[in-house]
């Protein structure tokens, strides 16, 4: 079955950029989604579709993707932000599944 | 507004089985996949499966294969997960969501953009 990895945990200083890695094979040929989750909430998707932000989610949060990763960026990070990060995806060729990644622990310093 | 209400929180014993509910409000019930994601104590987020509204087609996660069942009553907009043969290890909070995708003819997926607030299934003897 498909794989996702991230890295367990980020920390950043307020106002510095935040980056989080999700790792998988062949990832460039699918869409990958990413959401924030804070303590006691459900989750949040802040980027879709590798790099589309939903109405009302700040301009800070973006995503990009290179042909071995997708990176969801954010910039002028706040102590709001402090949450955890998945990305997933659609696995078309496994009976249609979904996959997440392991998660990421966003630190703000 | 575009909402997914669930049922309220669960006390199982190991062994028994949970229905949890989930209720769409707001938009076209048939349109949308539903999915379930549930987070264990500790753990990340885990899929657990989808289910079609429309025609009550259905997908479960190879791990949950054999235990778990979706439904649905279009009559009354909600969609049921039954989770059978309970163990401790299934304690978690689980999510309903809406797919963005539509649910048409081709099988296609896209984000989760509405999640229901969540309902804590506890497994304890």
């Amino acid at each position: 079955s498909y794989v996702l990895t991230q890295s367990p945990s980020v920390s950043v200083a307020p106002g510095q950029t935040a980056s989080i890695a999700c790792e998988g094979n062949n990832i460039a040929s699918k869409s990958v989604h990413w959401y924030q989750q804070k303590p006691g909430q459900a989750p949040v998707l802040v980027v879709y579709d590798d790099r589309d932000r939903p109405s009302g989610i700040p301009e800070r949060f973006s995503g990009s993707k290179s042909a071995k990763a997708a990176t969801l960026t954010i910039s002028r990070v706040e102590a709001g932000d402090e949450a955890d990060y998945y990305c997933q995806v659609w696995d078309s060729s496994s009976d249609h599944h979904v996959v997440f990644g392991g998660g990421t622990k966003l630190t703000v310093l | 507004q575009v909402q997914v209400v669930q049922s309220g929180a669960e006390v199982k014993k190991p062994g028994a089985s949970v229905k949890v509910s989930c209720t769409a409000l707001g938009y076209s019930f048939t349109g949308y996949y539903l999915h379930w994601v549930r987070r264990a104590p500790g753990q990340g987020l885990e899929w657990v499966g989808w289910i079609n509204p429309n025609n009550g087609a259905t997908s479960y996660a190879q791990k949950f294969q054999g235990r778990v069942t979706m439904t649905r009553d279009t009559s009354i907009r909600t969609v049921y997960m039954d989770l059978s043969s309970l163990r401790s290890d299934d304690t978690a909070i689980y999510y309903c969501a809406r797919d963005r995708a539509i649910a048409g003819a081709t099988l296609s997926f896209d984000a989760f953009d509405v999640w229901g607030s969540g309902t804590m299934v506890t497994v304890s003897s």
